[in-house]
């Protein structure tokens, strides 16, 4: 069965420091992952994502994602955190169900990003 | 302004009182899904939609109904609500429902039942 982790409830960072929040996932066959952010009393957005071609995805506000596939793995990076950037993250992973549709999609549990002035 | 639009925003209910979550997209998108989140279990798929007339179950159908009569709308239904669906709702919309697209979100629902 496909899925996706994310690891860590909270990540605290310092602003100014880089931060990474991990997720893994498991999927037959070639996956498509995705990063969305979720602000306070807002609905989810869009970040970045990964279909094919380089292993480092660039996305919104500074954002980036590294995919291994050797690791499952789909860390969502940024070199220098903002206090801004405090929110919920949510990794996902698209994919096949049964027949020829990728209408399913599968989140993480969400990581919550907390950056300190 | 292209938007996923969600009504109401906020609903308090009694158990076994119909009601019904409007969803509606002006992208001219085929693809629509609804979403519950709930602490610590991420978002999880209720229903999707790949076009009008076309609808699948996600991860946790039980207890919803959806319709899709028209593109631009995509309703989800509680026939008979329970404390359990409790939660916050998303609806999301994409273009085609390929596996490279970006989902749109509304802003959520937030629905108690008591």
């Amino acid at each position: 069965a496909q899925s996706v982790a994310q690891p860590e409830d909270q990540v605290n960072v310092a602003e100014g420091n880089p931060l990474t929040v991990k997720c893994t996932y498991s999927v037959s066959g070639n996956p498509y992952l995705f990063w969305y952010v979720q602000y306070p009393n807002r609905g989810l957005q869009f970040l970045l994502k990964y279909i094919t071609g380089d292993n480092l995805v660039k996305g919104s506000y500074g954002f980036e994602a590294e995919f291994n596939k050797s690791q499952t793995s789909f860390h969502l990076k940024k070199p220098s955190a903002l206090v801004s950037d405090s929110a919920l993250y949510f990794c996902a992973v698209r994919f096949r169900a049964g027949g020829t549709s990728y209408g399913k999609l599968t989140f993480g549990q969400g990581t919550i990003l907390t950056v300190h002035p | 302004e292209a938007q996923v639009t969600q009504n109401p925003r906020y609903l308090i209910t009694v158990t076994g009182k119909k009601l019904t979550v409007t969803c509606s997209q002006n992208m001219n998108h085929e693809y629509m899904s609804w979403y519950r989140q709930d602490p610590g279990l991420g978002l999880r798929q209720i229903y999707y939609s790949m076009n009008v007339e076309v609808t699948d179950k996600g991860d946790v159908p039980e207890g919803y109904k959806v319709s899709r009569k028209e593109k631009r709308n995509f309703p989800l239904i509680l026939e008979s609500p329970s404390p359990n669906q409790t939660s916050l709702y998303f609806c999301a919309s994409s273009l085609q429902g390929r596996a490279n697209e970006k989902l749109f979100f509304g802003s959520g629902t937030q629905l108690s039942v008591l």
